[in-house]
Order: structure tokens, then sequence, then C-alpha cells
């Protein structure tokens, strides 16, 4: 299958800085990834839903402002926790799709957050 | 709108049992089903999906699902269940804009 490589797997920061996410698909390219919330113990949420080259679509109660997405080419998103707080400590995952209907998608490998 | 239903949160098996995680949907339209399996800290490993077609779908490590249309069901199962299965296991329906709606997820414990 397609790969989704997702950096760092791991980051502590100290609360009120902000930490940059990414992922990036290494054999295809994705017209639209996904970001994805996990707290312990817990099912994923989805936090926003990115396609190339547009803003970002937030689900209802996610900050948009405190969670900068951006999707500027076909293979690299970006997730920004902006002035980390230590309620934002939690797991982090994206997923790409390869195309605009029905397609697999991939996952990358998470990212732990920890503000401390 | 989709969504799915997991039964029981937790499931312990011995080693070489038969694996059963419960799965229920709900959807509009014809739906497109998934589990997915989750090691500890890590992503999502894809198993399993039903699109159209064969009923019964196979997948990897030994997994298998089917699709009951009457049932509103997608359960997994494995015939013998091995330690290195013990993992979080996630099952999804697509929804619209090609989101994935994920039920709250079983941990599969497997005791020698």
């Amino acid at each position: 299958g397609a790969v989704v490589s997702q950096h760092p797997s791991r980051v502590i920061c100290k609360s009120g800085t902000s930490v940059k996410i990414e992922c990036r698909s290494l054999d295809f390219q994705a017209t639209t990834m996904f970001w994805y919330r996990q707290f312990p113990k817990q099912s994923l949420m989805l936090m926003a839903t990115s396609n190339e080259g547009s803003k970002a679509t937030y689900e209802q109660g996610v900050e948009k402002d405190k969670f900068l997405i951006n999707h500027a080419s076909l293979t690299l998103s970006t997730l920004t926790v902006t002035s980390a707080h230590p309620e934002d400590s939690s797991f982090y995952i994206c997923s790409a799709v390869a195309g605009q209907v029905n397609t697999e998608a991939f996952f990358g490998q998470g990212t732990r957050l920890t503000v401390v | 709108a989709q969504s799915v239903t997991q039964l029981g949160s937790h499931v312990s098996v011995s080693e070489g049992a038969l694996v059963l995680l419960r799965c229920n949907y709900s959807s509009s339209v014809p739906p497109y089903l998934f589990w997915y399996v989750q090691y500890p800290n890590q992503g999502l490993q894809l198993l399993l999906k039903y699109t159209t077609g064969a009923t019964l779908v196979k997948g990897i490590n030994g997994f298998e699902a089917e699709f009951k249309k009457s049932e509103t069901s997608f359960h997994l199962t494995k015939p013998s269940a091995h330690m290195s299965d013990a993992a979080e296991y996630f099952c999804a329906v697509r929804g619209g804009f090609q989101k994935l709606v994920f039920g709250t997820g079983t941990r599969l414990l497997v005791s020698p």
C-alpha cells in the first residue's frame, strides 16, 4: 500500500509555544488529507479536512485559529498547534487519499504531543 | 448520516481461540466499510474493506469480515488468535467527502 509519513512521532513543547506536525504522502499525490485527534483509550475524532490549494474545512467545535492546517502541495499537509496548552496534549494522526471518489485512506504513524 | 457501533470495548481470548469483534453500521446509502488495527502509539493499518461485490471479505493476517445487509453488520473474525493480534481494532464507515466515521474501538487481549 501507499505510504504516509508523519513527523515528528513525539514532541514535547512548553505551554504557550507552537508546534508543527508534518504529514507527507511519499509515493502518491494526496488530493485530500485528514487530521484526527485521539484521546487515550478513545476513538479518532476528525478535526479537519484539507484539500491541496484550498482552505481546510474544520469540524464543528474545532478551533481553526488554534489548529492551523496548510496543504500547500499534493504531498504535504501541516498541522500547527498554536499557543499550545496542556489540554492540547494528545495523539494526532493524519490520513491521505489519492483521488476524489471512493479511494482508500492511508494513515500516518501519528504524533504524540505533550505540552508541559 | 453514517455511524458505526462496536459492541464491547474489550474482548479477551486465549491464544488459538476464535476472534470475533462486532460492528454494526447505520448508513443511508450503500456502505463502504473498513476494519483498521492500531498498535500502541502508532497509526492505523487497514485490515480489510468492503465496497461492493462479495460479502465475505478476506484481509491481512488471517482476518475476514462478512457484510450482512439484513443485520447491518460487519463483524471481524479470525479462526485462531495469535499473541501478536493484541491491539485496538476500529470499524469505520465512509461518510460524505471521503470522511471516515469510526467506531469507539475494541481492545483485543490475547492470553497465552
